[in-house]
């Protein structure tokens, strides 16, 4: 167990819908971090944040979006769903997440999106 | 562009032989960690083991070991005695000092460990 919780582990929707993925991060951890993992296009960083702040945005499509709260809790938002989206979203967390190399990345169960 | 290769979509193992796992890396970066997780068919990402860019020793963890040859840009992961619980996917990943902060994985390895 990594400490990192997500939820919920499995969810299926329609096309056109609004779903939110939740994740709580280890005790002590700072940064939140969340990836897609899909057939496809395999495991891909989609955004960090830091303390409540957006540091790093990657490949996340405009009709994500996410936040952390002040308890350091983060959710992803995904909206205007389509197949193309159903994957597996991994949310991680570490200690601190400001470009140290060593700041080793911890991550949920994973909660599998399939949108039909 | 940072990238990472595994070149080996599926190994085999015989149970408690050891097994290497290819990875290779390319960065222009000087400064960069290296990781590699496991990943079950349960789904869930596994944290194994680290290797830092300028950590003189190779990394271990246990039956984890890290075959970090930094002039050939490669990083490979050898599981010692494997095990049935061994079977799973696995993940090589690279941050980058100038990379941000984002891990970038290879497409990894699925391993079977066959009695």
């Amino acid at each position: 167990d990594s400490g990192v919780t997500q939820t919920p582990k499995h969810l299926i929707t329609a096309t056109g819908q609004r779903v939110t993925l939740r994740c709580s991060p280890r005790s002590g951890d700072l940064s939140v971090y969340w990836y897609q993992q899909s057939l496809d296009q395999g495991l891909q960083f989609l955004i960090q944040y830091y303390n409540g702040e957006e540091r790093a945005k990657g490949n996340i499509l405009e009709r994500f979006s996410a936040q952390q709260f002040p308890d350091l809790h983060s959710e992803l938002n995904l909206s205007s769903l389509e197949l193309g989206d159903s994957a597996l979203y991994f949310c991680a967390s570490s200690r601190r997440g400001a470009g140290e190399v060593t700041d080793t990345q911890y991550f949920g169960p994973g909660t599998r999106l399939t949108v039909l | 562009a940072q990238k990472i290769t595994q070149t080996q979509p599926g190994m085999f193992v015989q149970e408690k032989e050891a097994v290497t796992l290819d990875c290779t890396y390319d960065t222009s970066d000087q400064s960069y960690g290296l990781f590699w997780y496991k990943q079950p068919s349960s789904g869930e990402m596994i944290f194994l083991i680290y290797q830092g860019s300028y950590d003189e020793q190779n990394a271990t963890e246990g039956r984890y070991s890290l075959n970090f040859q930094k002039a050939r840009k490669s990083a490979n992961l050898v599981i010692s005695a494997s095990q049935l619980g061994d079977s799973a996917m696995y993940f090589c990943a690279m941050r980058p000092e100038g990379g941000g902060n984002k891990l970038t994985f290879g497409t990894g390895t699925q391993l079977k460990v066959e009695l």
